[in-house]
């Protein structure tokens, strides 16, 4: 079992349109991160959150921290073709744990 | 930002061989290396956590007698597959950490990855 779920797991758009994606766990943790990674390359990082009902805008994305902890949104606003890739949630106690990721594809 | 290199990038090898992985950090001095492994259109899976100079900590599942993990310098980890079968084939990431470098505990750089494929 997954300690942390993301959803949805596929996400095809229509260049221009918003969408959300969900990181949820029963767990709380220190921290959460949220990862770019494109096939065949290792995961960069995006940002990390660190204080319950923390927000972050890294340009047309913005990325909540439950107040609680426990869980965390990803939203893209007019999404662009160069966001296509595999979003992945990482939440922190004592170890990294992954979310089961999102497959966003973005379409021209 | 910090800088974490793998090699070989991709490596074929044939079943019943061991096949070695390096996790370089390039600009600093990594106390603790994460080896990760992921198959296709999934999710990162953490195999072991890896602290220079002693033995690496496995993670449930994970065979200590088959993936062999050396961290034996601040700058260098290794994964080793030994006696490889088709069913090991995946993408092996590695991921690096500094603690004594004002890095926050819970940031971690990422290796560009490692396709193995074996036949």
């Amino acid at each position: 079992t997954q300690l942390l779920e993301q959803s949805p797991q596929f996400l095809s758009i229509q260049e221009g349109e918003n969408l959300t994606v969900y990181c949820n766990s029963s767990s709380v943790f220190s921290s959460l991160q949220w990862y770019r990674q494109e096939p065949g390359e290792g995961p960069v990082l995006l940002v990390t959150v660190v204080t319950g009902g923390e927000v972050k805008k890294l340009k047309r994305l913005t990325f909540q921290f439950g107040d609680a902890r426990k869980d965390s949104s990803l939203h893209i606003t007019a999404a662009q073709p160069g966001d296509t890739g595999l979003y992945l949630c990482a939440g922190f106690f004592n170890k990294f744990y992954f979310g089961s990721g999102t497959k966003l594809n973005v379409k021209p | 930002g910090a800088v974490v290199s793998q090699h070989p990038s991709r490596v074929i090898c044939k079943s019943g061989t061991s096949v070695k992985i390096e996790c370089r950090s390039l600009d600093f001095q990594a106390t603790t290396m994460f080896w990760y492994r992921q198959f296709p259109k999934q999710s990162l899976m953490l195999m072991a956590t890896s602290n220079e100079g002693s033995k690496a900590t496995y993670e449930q599942g994970v065979e200590k007698d088959k993936f062999l993990i050396n961290h034996a310098s601040l700058t260098l980890s290794t994964l080793t597959v030994t006696s490889a079968h088709p069913e090991d084939s995946s993408f092996y990431i590695c991921s690096a950490r500094d603690l004594f470098a004002g890095l926050l505990p819970y940031e971690q750089y990422f290796g560009p990855g490692t396709r193995l494929t074996v036949t």
